[in-house]
């Protein structure tokens, strides 16, 4: 069983809907990332936070620690959102373990 | 925030020769820094931790004289990958640690498609 489970895995939308990831992890942790990457490979760090909600732009992540879940959500989804979107947690050693990601489409 | 780079973006080599890869970060000093390895489809895979100044710890499995580390600089760590096969082609990401701020967090450099002919 992997530490950390995103779902779904795959996801298409059309433009303009509401979108959320979820993630699962089963680890301790210090902090939940959520990292986007496009198609040409290159990573982003979206967010990292250890409690509560955050909020950038049209993405809002929240974490509840109690839990152990994590969501991503984008809205007003646009065709430039389409990448993988993976979730890893860290812990005190800072430690990675990476969720297999979610592939987002979105369609015009 | 903090940038961290990596060059070549891409690189396309014969079987046989060997390619290094160079993680920089541009605007921060990162004593440790991250070398991770990630097949198509699938999720990162942490191959080793660079820190400055001492030998890389390698995770279990990662062959440390095909993949060399070298982190020579508190801004600077290099990949080599020796003897290249075609079995290495992947896309390689770094990433640098922040200690910054009363922070500790990594930033990702864009990453390094490694092809071998």
């Amino acid at each position: 069983k992997n530490e950390v489970e995103q779902s779904p895995q795959n996801l298409t939308a059309q433009e303009g809907e509401f979108i959320t990831i979820n993630c699962s992890y089963s680890v301790g942790i210090s902090a939940l990332h959520w990292l986007q990457q496009h198609p040409g490979g290159g990573i982003v760090s979206l967010f990292m936070l250890s409690s509560g909600k955050k909020k950038h732009g049209r993405l809002i992540a929240t974490i509840n620690i109690q839990e152990k879940h994590s969501s991503l959500h984008i809205t007003a989804s646009h065709p430039r959102d389409s990448a993988v979107y993976i979730c890893a947690v860290s812990n005190t050693g800072n430690q990675f373990y990476f969720g297999t990601g979610t592939s987002l489409t979105v369609i015009p | 925030g903090a940038v961290v780079s990596q060059h070549p973006s891409r690189v396309i080599c014969k079987s046989g020769t060997s390619v290094k890869i160079e993680c920089r970060s541009l605007d921060f000093q990162a004593t440790t820094m991250f070398w991770y390895r990630q097949f198509p489809k699938q999720s990162l895979m942490l191959m080793a931790t660079s820190n400055e100044g001492s030998k890389a710890t390698y995770e279990q499995g990662v062959e440390k004289d095909k993949f060399l580390i070298n982190h020579a600089s508190l801004t600077l760590s290099t990949l080599t990958v020796t003897s290249a096969h075609p079995e290495d082609s992947s896309f390689y990401i770094c990433s640098a640690r922040d200690l910054r701020w009363l922070t500790d967090t990594q930033y990702f450099g864009p990453g390094t498609r490694l092809t071998v002919l």
